[in-house]
C-alpha cells in the first residue's frame, strides 16, 4: 500500500494567516492527489483534485501544488470557516489511502 | 443536485454481518464508480472499496475477505456487507461517488455503526 504522511498533525493559526499543509507519499503518485476538508460531525468535502485543480464552488484562497511524492495545500488567508481537519488522499494505486489528517485550530 | 444517503442498523453484534445501503439521487448509479469509506470515532479515513455497475469491484486487501459491495440499478442503490465484525469495525461509514481520477466528489452524511453485544 502507498503510505501518505501529512505534516504537521496539528496547527494553530489566526484569521488572515497563510497556512501550508504538506503531504508526502511513500512512492511516486504522479498527480493523483486529492485534498479534503472535514468539519466535526460532517462528511469530508472535496477541495482540490489532481494535485492542483480547484473543485467547483471552493474559494480561491485554497490552492494545491506538487507532483511525484511531495504535495502542499495552501490557504492564502485563513477565514473562520476554514478551521477544520484536512486530509490528503492518493488514487494512483488501489487501495486508495489517506493521510492521517491535519487539524487546523484557532490560535 | 447529487445526494447520497446511507441507511442501516446502528448496532451490530460481534461476529455478525454489517449491512448498509446507500441511496443515490440526482445521478444515475450506472454512470459512475461508487465507493465505501469508513472512519472510526476520532480517527482517520479508510477506503473500503469501489464498484462500477458493470460489476467491476476493487476491495481494500485489509478487508477483502469480509467485504461485498453490490448495486441495485433499479433502485439506484449501493450496498455494503461486512462479515464477522468486531469492535474494530465500529465506525462512521460513508458512501461516495468516485470519479475517474479516483477522488470522491459527493459523499453521504455517514452512518455510525457500533459493534457491541
Amino acid at each position: 500500500d502507498i503510505q501518505m504522511t501529512q505534516s504537521p498533525s496539528s496547527l494553530s493559526a489566526s484569521v488572515g494567516d497563510r497556512v501550508t499543509i504538506t503531504c508526502r507519499a511513500s512512492q511516486s503518485i504522479s498527480n493523483y492527489l486529492t485534498w479534503y476538508q472535514q468539519k466535526l460531525g460532517r462528511a469530508p468535502k472535496l477541495l482540490i483534485y489532481v494535485a492542483s485543480s480547484l473543485q467547483s464552488g471552493v474559494p480561491s484562497r485554497f490552492s494545491g501544488s506538487g507532483s511525484g511524492t511531495d504535495f502542499t495545500l495552501t490557504i492564502s488567508s485563513l477565514q473562520p470557516e476554514d478551521f477544520a481537519t484536512y486530509y490528503c488522499q492518493q488514487s494512483y494505486s488501489p487501495p486508495y489511502t489517506f493521510g492521517q489528517g491535519t487539524k487546523l485550530e484557532i490560535k | 443536485q447529487v445526494q447520497l444517503h446511507e441507511s442501516g442498523p446502528g448496532l451490530v453484534q460481534p461476529s455478525e454481518t454489517l449491512s448498509l445501503t446507500c441511496t443515490v439521487s440526482g445521478a444515475s448509479i450506472s454512470s459512475y464508480y461508487w465507493s465505501w469509506i469508513r472512519q472510526p470515532p476520532g480517527k482517520g479515513l479508510e477506503w473500503i472499496g469501489y464498484l462500477h455497475y458493470s460489476g467491476i469491484t476493487h476491495y481494500n486487501p485489509s478487508l477483502k475477505s469480509r467485504v461485498t459491495i453490490s448495486v441495485d440499478t433499479s433502485k439506484n442503490q449501493l450496498s455494503l456487507k461486512l462479515s464477522s465484525v468486531t469492535a474494530a469495525d465500529t465506525a462512521v461509514y460513508y458512501c461516495a461517488r468516485t470519479l475517474d481520477m479516483g477522488h470522491f466528489d459527493y459523499w453521504g452524511q455517514g452512518a455510525l455503526v457500533t459493534v457491541s453485544s
